[in-house]
């Protein structure tokens, strides 16, 4: 069974601070995906990632899938409020056609 | 375009209770997901589907049922309600990478 485990649980900062959040796996995946969810609602898509050692910028926010294909990394430069909330990675298996999700990392960032 | 929606919001069910949690997407997605989440667990897949009248099980299907008549409905079916069935349940439309687009789930309690 694939298992994508995500570090750290739970994570509170002060606004305009760095952080990374994790997701590792002893699996290979062929895609990686890392959506943000609030409360009362969907988790929304912020970024597939498909290649190893690919990295993909969104405003604030850079993705990284590592090399092998086994882990992922989610980097925030200076937070803001708005990015509390939980974040899922999930990846799709090289034999499998569904979605695994990570328990997922819960952000606050404190004004 | 609406998205993927879902109703209702909220429901209270007794136990042996039994309901339908109503799923329809105007985005033209062939796959279409059901997935519970509890507190701390990620995302559980229930049951999917790669098109009209082809439904299959996901990891955690004992207690619900499915349909899928047309491309844009995917009703989950709850026959006989149990307290392990309070959870907040999620439909998505899958696209072309498997990536998912979320409905705004269902908070259902069963007492």
């Amino acid at each position: 069974t694939q298992l994508l485990e995500q570090s750290p649980q739970f994570l509170s900062i002060q606004e305009g601070e760095n952080l990374t959040v994790y997701c590792n796996s002893s699996s290979v995946f062929s895609s990686l995906q890392w959506y943000r969810q609030e409360p009362g609602e969907g988790p929304v898509l912020l970024v597939t990632v498909v290649t190893g050692g690919e990295v993909k910028k969104l405003k604030r926010l850079t993705f990284q899938f590592g090399d092998a294909r086994k882990d992922s990394s989610l980097h925030i430069t200076a937070a803001q409020p708005g990015d509390t909330g939980l974040y899922l990675c999930a990846g799709k298996g090289t034999s499998q056609g569904n979605l695994i999700f990570g328990k997922g990392t819960k952000l606050s960032v404190k004004p | 375009n609406a998205g993927v929606t879902q109703t209702p919001k909220f429901r209270i069910l007794k136990i042996g209770q039994s309901m339908t949690l109503q799923c329809t997407q105007d985005m033209n997605h062939n796959y279409m997901y059901w997935y519970r989440q509890d507190p701390g667990m990620g995302l559980k897949l229930i049951y999917y589907s790669v098109g009209a009248g082809i439904t299959d099980k996901g990891e955690v299907p004992n207690g619900y049922n499915v349909s899928r008549s047309t491309t844009e409905d995917f009703p989950l079916r709850l026959e006989l309600a149990a307290p392990s069935q309070t959870s907040v349940y999620f439909c998505a439309g899958g696209g072309l990478y498997n990536e998912q687009f979320f409905g705004p789930g269902t908070r259902l309690t069963v007492l």
